[in-house]
């Protein structure tokens, strides 16, 4: 089955540590995309890659960091420096970046630092 | 800068009966892209419906069907038949396509409870 794989479901940290979030497809597409969800805002864009060693900040990058050494794989990961860093964390995918090509959605995962 | 609004942060409906689900946007470009997602309690995300700016035929998928009228920036969503299945929280998008490549822009949300 294709898809896009999103590990763990849940990650709990204490604040002040590092942690990445795993993001994986094997869809073959060439774009992917990290979105930020939190109640009442939507979806927002922090991240998004249209090609493998190429990324580009989105609306929320401050206090993140992503790598793209390989085409099915996009990892996030979430600083110290991200003053609030609790929230539902979304990857996505598409044949290309900035299409009418549907954008398929990862499960999630959910972080929480106290 | 485009923005997507979403004036209903709730609603309900009676199963089989249709609701209308409202999204109003805000830009000056007139080639652009209009989508409609879907996240159920399992907050897993699904395309529903999405429209092209230059086609005037209003799409549709099944019970979805969307109103767009281009004049008044607006993109309704329309669902037939309502199903307790259809219960979720719903994402109007906007991507531009003219001036160079920008990603999508999400409404904040409508969330839809189906009763039986």
């Amino acid at each position: 089955d294709g898809g896009i794989t999103q590990s763990p479901k849940y990650l709990f940290r204490k604040e002040g540590q590092n942690v990445t979030l795993s993001c994986e497809q094997n869809l073959n597409h060439d774009a992917m995309y990290w979105y930020r969800q939190d109640p009442g805002q939507g979806l927002r864009l922090i991240y998004y890659s249209q090609i493998v060693n190429d990324f580009q900040k989105g609306d929320i990058a401050e206090g993140y960091s992503v790598s793209r050494e390989k085409k099915e794989s996009f990892p996030l990961t979430v600083t110290s420096a991200q003053k609030n860093p609790t929230a539902f964390y979304l990857c996505a995918s598409s044949i290309a970046a900035f299409s009418s090509y549907e954008q398929y959605f990862g499960p999630g995962t959910r972080l929480t630092v106290t | 800068a485009q923005t997507v609004t979403q004036s209903q942060p709730e609603m309900s409906v009676q199963e089989a009966e249709t609701v209308t689900l409202s999204c109003t946007y805000d830009t000056s470009e007139n080639n652009y892209y209009l989508f409609w997602y879907k996240q159920p309690p399992s907050r897993q995300m699904i395309l529903v419906i999405r429209q092209e700016a230059y086609k005037q035929q209003n799409a549709t998928e099944n019970r979805f069907s969307v109103n767009f009228q281009k004049a008044a920036k607006s993109f309704s969503l329309k669902i037939s038949d309502s199903q307790l299945g259809d219960t979720a929280m719903y994402f109007c998008a906007f991507m531009n396509h003219n001036s160079g490549n920008t990603p999508l822009v999400f409404g904040k949300g409508t969330r839809l409870s189906v009763i039986a």
